[in-house]
């Protein structure tokens, strides 16, 4: 099973900064990785999937970069609203799998 | 628009059955191209892949899980399963159905919260 592990676990910004979310896999996903995000008592979101593309409906301030074994999602000015858990998810191999979570919050 | 709705499930104690259906409103389970998932979430945890299925029946299980796990569909009903037999407190979370494409969660449910406990 491809493990992923995310960096850092938390990340304090303000609004407007600029967040860089790390995702690193155990072993080559080529470009078969997606970011979520979610909130609190809600199901993750779709935001990026192989590893650049955005989803409907994503602002594109929202950003995906990385292949192989290394992957950032970028968040180029905060609003409000971004402050949550994120996470990245490979489905190279079966089983597909999650990393363990960035949780953005504001500082 | 798609809307995916899981059964409540609540307290399921330690050694029984854990079964959830997922209802599926807006479009139909028999679409082509989607598969049909069911992903939980322990507290404080990242989300985990139980399995999906497809419209044909095909389905394919977490081999961590594979023993316990049945996931069918009902094309009459749209809606699709999970059975978890054997339960235990580490079965604990919340379990999400969604509509899966390319391997990728595009449209959840709202998720069930399933405790087990004696």
């Amino acid at each position: 099973e491809i493990v992923l592990t995310q960096s850092p676990a938390t990340l304090s910004l303000s609004p407007g900064e600029r967040a860089t979310l790390s995702c690193r896999a155990s072993q080559s996903v080529s470009a078969y990785l997606a970011w979520y995000q979610q909130k609190p008592g809600q199901p993750p979101r779709l935001l990026i999937y192989d590893a650049i593309s955005r989803a409907t409906g994503v602002p594109a301030r929202f950003s995906g970069s990385g292949s192989g074994t290394d992957f950032t999602l970028t968040i180029s000015s905060l609003e409000p609203e971004d402050f949550a858990v994120y996470y990245c998810q490979q489905r190279n191999n079966w089983p597909n799998t999650f990393g363990q979570g960035t949780k953005l919050d504001i500082k | 628009q798609l809307q995916l709705q899981e059964s409540a499930s609540g307290l399921v104690k330690p050694s029984q059955t854990l079964s959830l259906t997922c209802a599926v409103s807006g479009g139909s389970i028999s679409s082509g191209g989607y598969s049909w998932s069911w992903i939980r979430q322990a507290p404080g945890k990242g989300p985990e892949y139980i399995g999906y299925i497809y419209h044909s029946g095909s389905a394919y299980y977490n081999p961590s899980l594979k023993s316990r796990v049945t996931i069918s569909i009902d094309r009459s009903k749209n809606q699709f399963s999970l059975n978890l037999n054997s339960v235990t407190a580490a079965d604990t979370a919340v379990y999400y159905c969604a509509r899966s494409r390319d391997g990728y969660a595009w449209v959840w449910g709202q998720g069930t919260m399933v405790t087990v406990s004696s």
